[in-house]
This record gives C-alpha cells, structure tokens and sequence, in this order.
C-alpha cells in the first residue's frame, strides 16, 4: 500500500540553524501538507501547496519557513533560522484531491532545537 | 472558521468495554469530518471519514462514528474495546479555501484500555 515518508525521523539543531525537512508523498498525489504538532498540544496546519505553489498558509507560516517540491517525487519544509519554539514532530500529508478530501500522514520528523 | 472540540482529554475504559471519544464540531458550512488515530511514536491513521454521504460510518478496528447535524457531533465508538486500542484519537474537520481542504484538529483524547 503506497505510504507518505518523511526523512529523517528525529534532527536535532541548534538555534539559529537552518533545517530541511523531507517528504516524499504518494505518487498520484496533487495536493501537499505540512502540520506541526508541539508535545503535548493539537496538530496545526502550516501550508498546503498544489500546481508548484502555495495554496494557502497559517500564521505559523512565516517568512523563516519555505517549502519545495524539487523534484517530481520530493516535498520539503525548509526553517532557515531554527528558534526553540520550532521544536515539534512535523507531518507531512498528501491527497488526491479535495473531492477525496482524505489526507495520508507521514509519520513524522522530530525536531528539537537546543 | 470552524472548529473542533474534543471532550476528556483523557479516558479510560475496561478492556471488553463501550468505547465513547466525543467531537463536536462547529462550522457554517456542511463539513467533512474524520477520526484519526496516533499510537506512540507514530503517525496520524485514518481511522475513518464522513463525507455528507451515510450519516453512521463505519471504520477500520471495529470503529464508528455518526454524523448528527442537529447536535453538530461527530462521537466516535467502539462496542468493545482491546488492550491495543489504547492511543491518543484526533477528529478533525476540513475547511476549504483556496481549492484545499486544510484540517482543523481537536486538541486530541488520550485512551486508556485497563485490563
């Protein structure tokens, strides 16, 4: 069964640092997500992204986030100067589509920022 | 903007026993609603998804859920529950903008299966 995955499962960085966060989501896939869950608190959506452009953003979104789709088969969330409030486990999601509606979640990447 | 709550952030129940997570939603629009489950270190499953087709959904695991609009919830059950059901449970609901469907969770329902 095809399966969204995400490298690496745990980064660990210090502040200030840039990290990239990857994730490959299954192939017939349009429509992609990054969510981030703080320990112990709700899953939040961050961006969704569709035809190689951002479709919509949260507030959490700011200007030291970015992502990419690189290639035809790699997804990415870059934060270009890690803060300590950044530590949470990121998920990544893709679905075929709204009329679908169902997303498919990685398993997630674990970062910590020290 | 819709929203979802999720009451008892902790629950317990006797292996064997009804199984009861509650969700309600709010939005003013007909929404899509799901049940995702999360075991320790792991990723969000789908657990199952109520599209404005059948109002009783059923499942992966022996789960259900049933959509009441005039109670605007969406509780998720299980007749019987198993030592392996013990995880934490998110509903969530979709809202659309911009041609995506963003999810909007609830806080989440930790469960606790005793033996």
């Amino acid at each position: 069964e095809p399966e969204v995955t995400q490298t690496p499962s745990h980064q660990v960085t210090q502040m200030g640092q840039e990290v990239i966060l990857r994730c490959v989501p299954i192939s017939n896939h349009l429509y992609f997500y990054w969510y981030r869950q703080i320990l112990g608190q709700k899953v939040e959506f961050l961006v969704s992204f569709y035809n190689n452009e951002i479709s919509e953003k949260s507030e959490i979104f700011d200007d030291q986030f970015s992502v990419e789709r690189p290639d035809g088969s790699n997804f990415t969330l870059k934060i270009r100067s890690t803060k300590l409030e950044d530590s949470a486990m990121y998920f990544c999601a893709s679905g075929s589509g709204p009329l679908r509606h169902e997303q498919y979640f990685g398993p997630g990447t674990r970062l910590t920022v020290t | 903007a819709q929203s979802v709550t999720q009451l008892g952030s902790h629950v317990s129940v006797s292996e064997g026993a009804l199984v009861l997570l509650r969700c309600n939603y709010s939005s003013s629009v007909p929404p899509y609603l799901f049940w995702y489950v999360q075991y320790p270190n792991q990723g969000l499953q789908l657990l199952l998804k109520y599209t404005s087709a059948a109002t009783l959904v059923k499942g992966i695991n022996g789960f259900e859920a049933e959509f009441k609009k005039s109670e605007t919830s969406f509780h998720l059950t299980k007749p019987s529950a198993h030592m392996s059901d013990a995880a934490e449970y998110f509903c969530a609901v979709t809202q659309t903008t911009s041609g995506t469907y963003k999810y909007i969770f609830g806080t989440g329902t930790r469960l606790k299966v005793l033996a």
